[in-house]
């Protein structure tokens, strides 16, 4: 069974920093893209990062673009994420999820994480 | 980025009633996209990709049509399973995949 499974939300004050993380199993890792998708309290979704399967590439939308760092260690099956310099604007539900290259979507999530930024 | 403009922002229906919720993207994105349930508290979950591909185990009710900047997702008998809010989803800009601002249905 395909299971992704983050953690490591938090409250955390502006400014501050926090690292998240997403463990997968069920696939093989190392062949698929996988992104961050974040959901702010009562709003939509927003993709915020994706990484290629063998972390040759990483992207990241330009809200967060110098701030988050992605990354993924295949011999884990692990992804991660990196928040510095929080704002107040980053507090949201932090979803890790699988992409499916040939129909460029997201085809599987995890249950999310939520991170507060507050002081 | 390619903004994706949903509509209605919500609509309420009977159980049986057919709804059609519609997404228009701002340029032709052929047919890459996809279609997501998110039922309350949980995470989104891929109901339909490439414009009108079902996904595995997606009842065989909701449907997906359109292409270039058009799009309709049906369901064509309402159940009170389908409380959620739904959502569209671009591909054609990828990495910068875009979601449109979502659709909430109702059960009246």
């Amino acid at each position: 069974e395909v299971q992704v499974v983050e953690s490591g939300g938090a409250l955390v004050q502006p400014g501050g920093s926090l690292r998240l993380s997403c463990a997968a199993s069920g696939f093989m890792f190392d062949t698929f893209a996988m992104s961050w998708v974040r959901q702010a309290p009562g709003r939509g979704l927003e993709w915020i990062s994706t990484i290629s399967g063998r972390s040759h590439s990483t992207y990241y939308t330009a809200s967060v673009q110098g701030r988050f760092t992605v990354a993924r260690d295949n011999s884990k099956n692990t992804l991660s994420l990196q928040m510095d310099r929080l704002t107040t604007d980053d507090t949201a539900v932090y979803y890790c999820a699988r992409i499916n290259m040939s129909a460029l979507t997201f085809d599987q999530w995890g249950q999310g994480t939520l991170v507060t930024v507050s002081s | 980025d390619i903004p994706m403009t949903q509509s209605p922002s919500s609509v309420s229906a009977f159980v049986g009633d057919r709804v059609t919720i519609t997404c228009r993207a701002s340029q032709d994105i052929s047919t890459w996209l996809a279609w997501f349930q998110q039922k309350p508290g949980k995470a989104p979950k891929l109901l339909i990709y490439e414009a009108s591909i079902l996904e595995s185990g997606v009842p065989s009710r909701f449907s997906g049509s359109g292409s270039g900047t058009d799009f309709t997702l049906t369901i064509s008998s309402l159940q009170p399973e389908d409380l959620a809010t739904y959502y569209c989803q671009q591909g054609n800009s990828f990495p910068a995949l875009t979601f449109g601002g979502g659709t909430r249905v109702e059960i009246k």
